[in-house]
């Protein structure tokens, strides 16, 4: 497609649950982020991959939250034993070149955990 | 201290007029970026700067590397201008995760 393609874009689970979301990047892309906003406040930083370096996970909360990237292109973002605080929005973007590259944000995929 | 402070946090202005956000940061960066998210939607990129100034239509962006410091303007604000416009920067290097501004959630009034 031409954009970022996230999917689902809204998902309800329960508490305890695993859930995936995943991330389709515009082709081409070497990099591709994954972020969360949370009701109120601003992005904040999952991970990151950039071609087949080893990607910064830096920004997973906990170690529930991991995250693959299948031949350089579509990510799942995994969510075992979901907590209520992990319902966010969850967002995915790309871009061509590492850092100094236009991002490009797929719509998100919203997370509900009840 | 966050390293991407914007101001103001909130803003909001009647139809027409000029208005500036301003994004200032306290680490080396290798671009800026503004970033717009209207209520309930995706976000989308406006401008991606590692120097100077750029302009997109009615948008103008500066970077001042030297102080650290972007703004972003907006001449004859419209309604649909209504949004959150979020400053992030590029760290570069080995680790190249942005860092987000809290947002500048901006009300233009017809």
């Amino acid at each position: 497609g031409a954009g970022v393609s996230q999917s689902p874009s809204n998902k309800v689970t329960e508490k305890g649950k695993d859930v995936e979301l995943r991330c389709d990047p515009i082709s081409g892309h070497t990099a591709l982020y994954w972020y969360r906003q949370s009701l109120g406040q601003g992005l904040e930083f999952l991970i990151y991959f950039q071609g087949n370096s080893a990607p910064d996970k830096s920004g997973l909360p906990s170690d529930r939250f991991s995250a693959e990237r299948t031949g350089g292109s579509v990510s799942t973002l995994t969510i075992q034993r979901t907590q209520q605080e992990d319902s966010a929005v969850y967002l995915c973007a790309s871009s061509f070149n590492r850092g100094t590259g236009e991002l490009f944000f797929g719509e998100g995929s919203r997370l509900t955990v009840l | 201290k966050n390293e991407v402070e914007q101001s103001p946090q909130n803003l909001t202005a009647q139809e027409g007029e000029f208005i500036t956000i301003n994004c200032s940061y306290s680490v080396g960066i290798s671009a800026l970026h503004w970033l717009q998210q209207h209520p309930g939607g995706g976000i989308v990129s406006l401008f991606m700067l590692s120097s100077g100034k750029k302009k997109h239509g009615r948008l103008i962006a500066t970077i001042n590397i030297q102080e650290k410091h972007s703004s972003l303007h907006i001449t004859a604000s419209h309604p649909r201008d209504s949004a959150v416009y979020i400053c992030a920067v590029s760290r570069g290097g080995a680790t190249n995760k942005l860092i987000f501004g809290t947002g500048t959630l901006l009300a233009v009034q017809p």
